[in-house]
């Protein structure tokens, strides 16, 4: 199993500002992915975090403002730039390992509000 | 579109009853998830299903997956308090990448 941290747990933040998250996971998975999950809603995936190059984004999310990074197997970076009220979310990163039985594991989430 | 479709979105029920969550989506795929998620947390894995037919049960809780029928459902057998959270499915469509469910809320009454 995979134990994944990320911070801030939560942040307040003014719109037109930018916010990093940090996604830690306790050992290598092979793949990564950043979801968000808006008040009462289900998750929606935004990208692939793709290690040492660009993330792979899902239709309606682009770079520019979801910037992701993946240094290594096992951290990640999400940017939320230039933030709205409608940015308020949860992000949560989530790992696997990849092989056929396993499940996906996912962080505690952060919850951002933009004011 | 990809529509992954749970019923019912809210559920109350009295402890022991017995009820059924369903998932169902629109394209093939092989492998499916059950997560649970509770107020302000995270989501925990339930069950991963691999395969056409699989059932697993863990507790009180048992889901199965008819790939043909692209159906899937969570069992819940004499509902205790303790079992009172949302139930996401998921269905894997690419390499590991996640489509989930609308989500089904359990609210286990005394």
């Amino acid at each position: 199993s995979a134990v994944i941290s990320q911070k801030p747990s939560r942040d307040i933040c003014q719109r037109g500002t930018s916010l990093t998250i940090q996604c830690q996971v306790d050992s290598q998975v092979t793949m990564m992915f950043w979801y968000r999950q808006q008040p009462g809603q289900s998750l929606t995936l935004i990208a692939t975090a793709n290690q040492g190059s660009e993330a792979t984004y899902e239709s309606g999310f682009v770079i520019d403002k979801f910037p992701i990074s993946r240094p290594n197997l096992t951290f990640s970076t999400l940017t939320v730039s230039n933030m709205s009220p409608e940015d308020s979310s949860i992000y949560l990163c989530s790992g696997t390992g990849g092989s056929s039985a396993e499940t996906q594991y996912f962080g505690p989430g952060t919850r951002l509000l933009v004011l | 579109e990809l529509k992954v479709e749970q019923n019912p979105l809210f559920l109350s029920m009295q402890e022991g009853k017995n009820y059924t969550i369903y998932c169902n989506y629109s394209t093939t795929s092989d492998r499916l998830y059950w997560y649970r998620q509770d107020p302000g947390k995270s989501l925990e894995s339930l069950f991963v299903l691999l395969s056409n037919g699989a059932v697993k049960q863990e507790g009180r809780l048992m889901a199965s997956l008819d790939t043909k029928a692209r159906l899937s459902t969570l069992h819940i057998t004499a509902a205790v308090h303790d079992l009172s959270a949302t139930y996401f499915c998921a269905l894997e469509v690419g390499p590991s990448k996640l489509t989930f469910g609308t989500g089904t809320r359990l609210q286990v009454t005394l």
